[in-house]
Protein backbone atom coordinates (compact mmCIF):
# COMPACT_ATOMS: atom_id res chain seq x y z
CA UNK A 1 0.00 0.00 0.00
CA UNK A 2 1.21 3.47 -0.81
CA UNK A 3 -0.47 6.42 0.48
CA UNK A 4 -4.19 6.40 0.68
CA UNK A 5 -6.44 3.69 -0.60
CA UNK A 6 -10.11 3.44 -0.83
CA UNK A 7 -12.51 0.62 -1.55
CA UNK A 8 -14.78 0.32 -3.69
CA UNK A 9 -13.85 2.27 -6.42
CA UNK A 10 -17.81 2.57 -7.27
CA UNK A 11 -20.75 1.33 -6.51
CA UNK A 12 -24.74 1.25 -7.14
CA UNK A 13 -26.76 0.61 -4.27
CA UNK A 14 -30.78 0.27 -3.64
CA UNK A 15 -32.71 2.69 -1.12
CA UNK A 16 -32.32 1.59 2.40
CA UNK A 17 -29.55 -0.60 2.07
CA UNK A 18 -26.51 -0.16 4.24
CA UNK A 19 -22.84 0.36 3.07
CA UNK A 20 -19.74 0.88 4.14
CA UNK A 21 -17.18 2.94 2.47
CA UNK A 22 -12.82 1.73 3.29
CA UNK A 23 -9.92 3.98 3.45
CA UNK A 24 -6.95 3.22 4.57
CA UNK A 25 -3.65 5.20 4.91
CA UNK A 26 0.07 3.93 5.51
CA UNK A 27 1.49 7.22 6.08
CA UNK A 28 0.71 6.60 9.86
CA UNK A 29 -0.98 10.20 9.99
CA UNK A 30 -2.77 11.23 12.77
CA UNK A 31 -5.69 12.73 11.05
CA UNK A 32 -7.95 11.74 8.50
CA UNK A 33 -10.96 13.15 6.76
CA UNK A 34 -14.33 12.18 4.68
CA UNK A 35 -15.49 14.39 2.29
CA UNK A 36 -18.22 14.13 -0.72
CA UNK A 37 -17.95 16.04 -4.00
CA UNK A 38 -21.02 17.06 -5.89
CA UNK A 39 -21.27 18.60 -9.20
CA UNK A 40 -20.38 22.64 -8.69
CA UNK A 41 -20.10 22.30 -4.73
CA UNK A 42 -16.81 22.24 -3.32
CA UNK A 43 -15.68 19.76 -1.12
CA UNK A 44 -17.92 19.27 2.08
CA UNK A 45 -16.64 17.82 4.85
CA UNK A 46 -18.28 14.56 6.53
CA UNK A 47 -16.13 13.77 9.58
CA UNK A 48 -13.25 14.12 10.35
CA UNK A 49 -10.76 12.06 13.30
CA UNK A 50 -8.14 14.22 14.55
CA UNK A 51 -6.28 10.78 16.20
CA UNK A 52 -7.05 7.13 16.71
CA UNK A 53 -10.27 6.92 18.94
CA UNK A 54 -11.85 10.17 18.60
CA UNK A 55 -14.35 11.57 15.99
CA UNK A 56 -15.69 14.59 14.70
CA UNK A 57 -18.70 16.03 12.71
CA UNK A 58 -18.06 17.97 10.05
CA UNK A 59 -20.33 20.35 7.93
CA UNK A 60 -22.62 17.69 6.50
CA UNK A 61 -22.69 14.62 9.00
CA UNK A 62 -26.56 13.33 8.82
CA UNK A 63 -27.25 9.91 7.71
CA UNK A 64 -23.00 8.99 8.23
CA UNK A 65 -21.58 7.45 10.89
CA UNK A 66 -17.73 7.06 11.19
CA UNK A 67 -15.06 4.86 13.86
CA UNK A 68 -11.17 5.07 14.10
CA UNK A 69 -9.92 1.87 16.19
CA UNK A 70 -6.05 2.23 14.46
CA UNK A 71 -3.71 5.15 13.16
CA UNK A 72 -4.43 3.11 9.42
CA UNK A 73 -8.27 3.04 9.29
CA UNK A 74 -11.14 4.93 8.62
CA UNK A 75 -14.26 3.80 7.50
CA UNK A 76 -17.96 5.51 6.86
CA UNK A 77 -20.97 4.09 6.79
CA UNK A 78 -24.59 4.72 5.30
CA UNK A 79 -26.82 3.24 7.82
CA UNK A 80 -29.82 3.63 5.46
CA UNK A 81 -28.84 4.88 2.04
CA UNK A 82 -30.95 7.27 0.12
CA UNK A 83 -30.78 9.17 -3.32
CA UNK A 84 -29.15 12.17 -1.75
CA UNK A 85 -26.07 10.25 -0.92
CA UNK A 86 -25.18 9.97 -4.51
CA UNK A 87 -22.06 11.68 -4.72
CA UNK A 88 -18.10 11.18 -5.03
CA UNK A 89 -16.57 10.39 -1.80
CA UNK A 90 -12.78 11.09 -0.64
CA UNK A 91 -10.98 10.13 2.01
CA UNK A 92 -8.08 12.03 2.92
CA UNK A 93 -5.14 12.08 5.74
CA UNK A 94 -2.60 14.98 7.49
CA UNK A 95 -0.05 14.63 9.59
CA UNK A 96 -1.37 16.62 12.11
CA UNK A 97 -5.00 18.39 12.64
CA UNK A 98 -3.49 21.14 14.59
CA UNK A 99 -2.05 23.13 12.03
CA UNK A 100 -2.98 23.76 8.27
CA UNK A 101 -1.03 20.77 7.25
CA UNK A 102 -1.37 18.87 3.64
CA UNK A 103 -3.90 16.97 2.89
CA UNK A 104 -3.26 14.15 0.82
CA UNK A 105 -6.49 12.42 -0.75
CA UNK A 106 -7.59 8.73 -1.69
CA UNK A 107 -8.77 7.97 -5.60
CA UNK A 108 -12.40 8.39 -4.47
CA UNK A 109 -15.75 5.88 -4.11
CA UNK A 110 -18.08 6.71 -6.74
CA UNK A 111 -21.69 5.62 -5.05
CA UNK A 112 -25.29 5.81 -6.77
CA UNK A 113 -27.90 5.62 -4.22
CA UNK A 114 -31.32 4.31 -6.50
CA UNK B 1 -21.40 32.21 7.16
CA UNK B 2 -17.82 31.07 5.48
CA UNK B 3 -17.94 31.30 1.51
CA UNK B 4 -14.84 31.07 -0.74
CA UNK B 5 -15.62 32.20 -4.34
CA UNK B 6 -13.81 31.69 -8.11
CA UNK B 7 -14.86 31.58 -11.30
CA UNK B 8 -16.48 28.25 -12.66
CA UNK B 9 -14.97 27.60 -15.94
CA UNK B 10 -11.98 29.32 -17.52
CA UNK B 11 -10.36 29.24 -21.31
CA UNK B 12 -6.99 29.42 -22.26
CA UNK B 13 -4.20 29.17 -24.95
CA UNK B 14 -1.38 26.61 -24.82
CA UNK B 15 1.68 28.48 -24.01
CA UNK B 16 -0.24 31.39 -22.53
CA UNK B 17 -0.71 32.38 -18.78
CA UNK B 18 -3.83 32.21 -16.61
CA UNK B 19 -4.95 33.81 -13.25
CA UNK B 20 -7.15 32.10 -11.27
CA UNK B 21 -8.63 34.50 -8.56
CA UNK B 22 -10.22 33.11 -5.29
CA UNK B 23 -12.03 35.47 -2.69
CA UNK B 24 -12.74 34.10 0.53
CA UNK B 25 -15.07 35.21 3.83
CA UNK B 26 -13.98 32.61 6.55
CA UNK B 27 -14.17 32.44 10.29
CA UNK B 28 -10.54 32.86 11.31
CA UNK B 29 -7.61 32.18 8.93
CA UNK B 30 -5.27 29.51 8.92
CA UNK B 31 -3.53 29.60 5.76
CA UNK B 32 -4.96 29.08 2.25
CA UNK B 33 -4.41 26.00 -0.75
CA UNK B 34 -4.60 25.41 -4.06
CA UNK B 35 -5.12 22.41 -5.26
CA UNK B 36 -5.30 20.47 -8.99
CA UNK B 37 -8.11 18.00 -9.67
CA UNK B 38 -8.18 15.84 -13.31
CA UNK B 39 -11.19 14.82 -14.06
CA UNK B 40 -12.04 11.32 -12.42
CA UNK B 41 -9.05 11.67 -10.06
CA UNK B 42 -8.54 12.74 -6.80
CA UNK B 43 -7.33 16.86 -5.31
CA UNK B 44 -3.71 16.91 -5.37
CA UNK B 45 -1.79 19.44 -3.66
CA UNK B 46 -0.02 22.27 -5.14
CA UNK B 47 0.29 25.42 -2.59
CA UNK B 48 -0.27 27.08 0.62
CA UNK B 49 0.09 30.28 1.62
CA UNK B 50 -0.02 31.98 4.50
CA UNK B 51 1.76 35.40 4.89
CA UNK B 52 0.76 38.05 2.27
CA UNK B 53 3.01 38.02 -0.93
CA UNK B 54 3.98 35.44 -4.03
CA UNK B 55 5.19 31.78 -3.65
CA UNK B 56 6.56 30.51 -7.00
CA UNK B 57 6.94 26.50 -7.62
CA UNK B 58 8.29 26.06 -11.11
CA UNK B 59 5.36 27.40 -13.49
CA UNK B 60 2.54 28.23 -10.82
CA UNK B 61 2.79 30.57 -8.40
CA UNK B 62 0.70 31.81 -5.56
CA UNK B 63 -0.31 35.01 -4.40
CA UNK B 64 -2.10 35.87 -1.38
CA UNK B 65 -3.12 39.17 0.98
CA UNK B 66 -5.27 38.48 3.77
CA UNK B 67 -6.20 42.16 4.31
CA UNK B 68 -8.52 41.50 0.85
CA UNK B 69 -9.17 37.84 1.58
CA UNK B 70 -7.70 37.35 -1.75
CA UNK B 71 -5.62 35.20 -3.49
CA UNK B 72 -4.69 33.87 -7.49
CA UNK B 73 -3.22 30.86 -8.90
CA UNK B 74 -0.56 32.11 -11.84
CA UNK B 75 0.00 29.32 -14.12
CA UNK B 76 2.55 30.36 -17.06
CA UNK B 77 3.61 28.03 -19.77
CA UNK B 78 0.37 26.54 -19.97
CA UNK B 79 0.56 22.88 -21.15
CA UNK B 80 -2.47 20.84 -22.65
CA UNK B 81 -1.96 18.50 -19.13
CA UNK B 82 -3.03 22.18 -17.06
CA UNK B 83 -6.66 21.30 -18.01
CA UNK B 84 -8.07 20.52 -14.94
CA UNK B 85 -9.97 21.40 -12.41
CA UNK B 86 -8.38 24.32 -9.44
CA UNK B 87 -9.28 23.85 -5.71
CA UNK B 88 -9.12 26.92 -3.33
CA UNK B 89 -9.60 26.61 0.39
CA UNK B 90 -8.73 28.14 3.33
CA UNK B 91 -8.08 26.76 6.74
CA UNK B 92 -10.65 28.20 9.00
CA UNK B 93 -10.37 28.84 13.30
CA UNK B 94 -10.67 25.07 13.84
CA UNK B 95 -8.02 24.30 11.28
CA UNK B 96 -10.68 22.83 8.71
CA UNK B 97 -10.57 23.15 5.23
CA UNK B 98 -13.35 25.23 3.47
CA UNK B 99 -13.75 24.81 -0.11
CA UNK B 100 -14.36 26.51 -3.42
CA UNK B 101 -16.50 24.50 -6.00
CA UNK B 102 -13.35 24.65 -8.28
CA UNK B 103 -12.05 26.41 -11.37
CA UNK B 104 -12.52 24.26 -14.45
CA UNK B 105 -9.64 25.02 -16.53
CA UNK B 106 -10.21 24.37 -20.31
CA UNK B 107 -6.38 24.38 -22.68
CA UNK B 108 -6.71 24.91 -26.50
CA UNK B 109 -4.14 24.58 -28.50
Amino acid sequence: IAGITQAPTSQILAAGRRMTLRCTQDMRHNAMYWYRQDLGLGLRLIHYSNTAGTTGKGEVPDGYSVSRANTDDFPLTLASAVPSQTSVYFCASSTTSGGPDTQYFGPGTRLTVL
Amino acid sequence: GQNIDQPTEMTATEGAIVQINCTYQTSGFNGLFWYQQHAGEAPTFLSYNVLDGLEEKGRFSSFLSRSKGYSYLLLKELQMKDSASYLCAVGDSNYQLIWGAGTKLIIKP
